[in-house]
Order: structure tokens, then C-alpha cells, then sequence
């Protein structure tokens, strides 16, 4: 049973628009990941959310990406204009202890055509 | 140096045999360190935590040697089902995010 469930499972889109990738946590957790891994590359860190705000960031999460948790139960990634490079698995991730113990989602894969 | 180094192998190794892979950090001052586990286009899942010297589960083992930085995955008794892409990460320097390494492949043959 996953801990977290990702939508959409696959999602092509064409370079400049907007794309918005979701995840539900199944109960309650302190902390919250998105993570990407491009194709045949490691996984990379994004960013961290923690009591409702970010907590950490990385330097590929740029003025194009947000982080939102509107309704408390939903987190949700949204990239503003995508570019090709965009293209890549991006994973979830919960934790409760926030000290590397991670539970990602099946991840939603990106293709930017 | 890299944050976090690990050969990518592949590993080929027949079943019912020992292999252990290793991974080099740079932060010196991580107090944790983990090995997940990463199928072909899956997800990756959480293995192992090492927050001292070592952790033990069953046919695998990790390892940490803090005075060269790296940390190590044993897997006794080699099953076909081990196959798959093992990943060391390590929060990053300053940091508690993780930084993941690259994964060392391991394809366990019959």
C-alpha cells in the first residue's frame, strides 16, 4: 500500500505550457518532497515543504516551479512554462521524521515535446 | 569531490553469492546516511537508514567507515529477485535534503 499516490501517472505537453503534478498523501505527515529524475540520471532534489511552507530548496527549483498545499490534503508541483529539460519522472515524497526517510510515490513522468 | 559517488556497475553475479558495493560522501558532517532500492522506471524504496556504525537485516548489511567517508551495502545469498538499481544518498552538506548518488546496478544471474 503507498504511502502517497501521484496524479497524473503520465502527462505530455507541449514546451511553454503550464503543468501541474499532484500528490495525496494517504495520512498525515510533517514533511513533503519533490524530487525529479530524468531519464537514465540520478534523483535529484527540488524542494521541501514542512508546516505548510518551504523549508528547503534546490538550485533546478527556480521562479519556474511552485510548491502548494491548498486544501491541506493535496501537494501539488507546478511548473509555470515547461521547457524540454523538463522532461523527467517526478517523485513525491513523504516522511514524518524529515531525517532521510523517505516514502515516494510512483512518481508522474513528464515528456515536454 | 562529489557529494555523493558510487560505481555504477553493473554487478553481474550468479545466485546465492556475496556482493557489496560501496559509496563515497563529502559531507563530513552527515549523521545519517541511507540505501534505497530503485526497480526499472519505479520508484525508489527505502532499504536501509545507518545512523551509527552499521545496520543488519536479514541478508543485508550496511556499513559505515566515517574516517573515509564512504559507507557500504552487503547482500548475502544473492536471490534473482535483488536485481535492481541501489542507491546510496546522504543529506547534503548544510543541508537536510538528501543528495542521492547515481545507483550501482545489480543484476543477479540464474
Amino acid at each position: 500500500e503507498p504511502e502517497v499516490t501521484q496524479t497524473p501517472s503520465h502527462q505530455v505537453t507541449q514546451m511553454g505550457q503550464e503543468v501541474i503534478l499532484r500528490c495525496v498523501p494517504i495520512s498525515n505527515h510533517l514533511y513533503f518532497y519533490w524530487y525529479r529524475q530524468i531519464l537514465g540520471q540520478k534523483v535529484e532534489f527540488l524542494v521541501s515543504f514542512y508546516n505548510n511552507e518551504i523549508s528547503e530548496k534546490s538550485e533546478i527549483f527556480d521562479d519556474q516551479f511552485s510548491v502548494e498545499r491548498p486544501d491541506g490534503s493535496n501537494f501539488t508541483l507546478k511548473i509555470r512554462s515547461t521547457k524540454l529539460e523538463d522532461s523527467a519522472m517526478y517523485f513525491c515524497a513523504i516522511s514524518d521524521r524529515g531525517d532521510g526517510e523517505l516514502f515516494f510515490g510512483e512518481g508522474s513522468r513528464l515528456t515536454v515535446l | 569531490r562529489k557529494e555523493v559517488e558510487q560505481d555504477p556497475g553493473p554487478f553481474n553475479v550468479p545466485e546465492g553469492a556475496t556482493v557489496a558495493f560501496n559509496c563515497t560522501y563529502s559531507n563530513s558532517a552527515s549523521q545519517s546516511f541511507f540505501w534505497y532500492r530503485q526497480d526499472c522506471r519505479k520508484e525508489p524504496k527505502l532499504l536501509m537508514s545507518v545512523y551509527s556504525s552499521g545496520n543488519e537485516d536479514g541478508r543485508f548489511t550496511a556499513q559505515l567507515n566515517r574516517a573515509s567517508q564512504y559507507i557500504s551495502l552487503l547482500i548475502r545469498d544473492s536471490k534473482l529477485s535483488d536485481s535492481a538499481t541501489y542507491l546510496c544518498a546522504v543529506p547534503d552538506t548544510g543541508r537536510r535534503a538528501l543528495t542521492f548518488g547515481s545507483g550501482t546496478r545489480l543484476q543477479v544471474q540464474p
